[in-house]
């Protein structure tokens, strides 16, 4: 079957960094997305990936490696409205996105 | 450029009962979806299409129907509603299969 794991939930403190992974095992692979979902909104892209390596946009970096299904998403400066759940999702060969449950990432002061 | 809207925003159904969720593009995108999502699990998709008159069934079709009649709409029908229904149900749109799907705001369903 197919399947993205990703942390259920993770706590970080304001101005810190944080990593978020995604494992998966899907029916072939055109690329990985990340979703930000603040509570009771809709899902917003953050990135994508399609090849090994790191992809930076600002404070948001996502990585890469197709070998090991595994991606992360890695958040620096984190600031309170960072407060959100994170969605790993997989495009398999019938490039239908497969969505992992999603990460619910807390900020501290 | 209101991107993708959906109505209504909430609404309760009894049991038995029937609705149409609508959903609205205006990026003049050929690729549309419904997904819902449940507490603790992944979005699941329920029907897609890849164009006006071109429908297809996702990985939990059963107990909806979709219509496709233009570009800009994707509708939604629930027959004969189940508490299984209870749901946030959301539409998305994409320009081609691999591009960047565009998500609506939600339709929080709950049914009793």
């Amino acid at each position: 079957g197919q399947n993205i794991d990703q942390p259920t939930e993770m706590t970080a403190t304001e101005g810190a960094i944080v990593q978020i992974n995604c494992t998966y095992q899907t029916s072939g692979f055109n690329g990985l997305f990340w979703y930000q979902q603040h509570a009771g909104e809709a899902p917003t892209f953050l990135s994508y990936n399609v090849l090994d390596g790191l992809e930076e946009k600002g404070r948001f970096s996502s990585f890469l490696s197709r070998s090991k299904g595994y991606s992360y998403l890695l958040l620096k400066e984190l600031q309170m409205k960072d407060s959100a759940s994170y969605l790993c999702a997989v495009s398999d060969s019938n490039y239908q996105l497969i969505w992992g449950a999603g990460t619910k990432l807390i900020i501290k002061p | 450029n209101a991107g993708v809207t959906q109505t209504p925003k909430f609404r309760i159904l009894k049991i038995g009962q029937s609705m149409t969720l609508q959903c609205a593009q205006d990026m003049n995108h050929n690729y549309m979806y419904w997904y819902r999502q449940d507490p603790g699990m992944g979005l699941k998709l329920i029907y897609y299409s890849v164009g006006a008159g071109i429908t297809d069934k996702g990985e939990v079709p059963n107990g909806y129907n979709v219509s496709r009649s233009t570009t800009e709409d994707f509708p939604l029908r629930l027959e004969l509603a189940a508490p299984s229904q209870t749901s946030v149900y959301f539409c998305a749109s994409s320009g081609t299969e691999q591009e960047t799907q565009y998500f609506g705001p939600g339709t929080r369903l709950l049914v009793l």
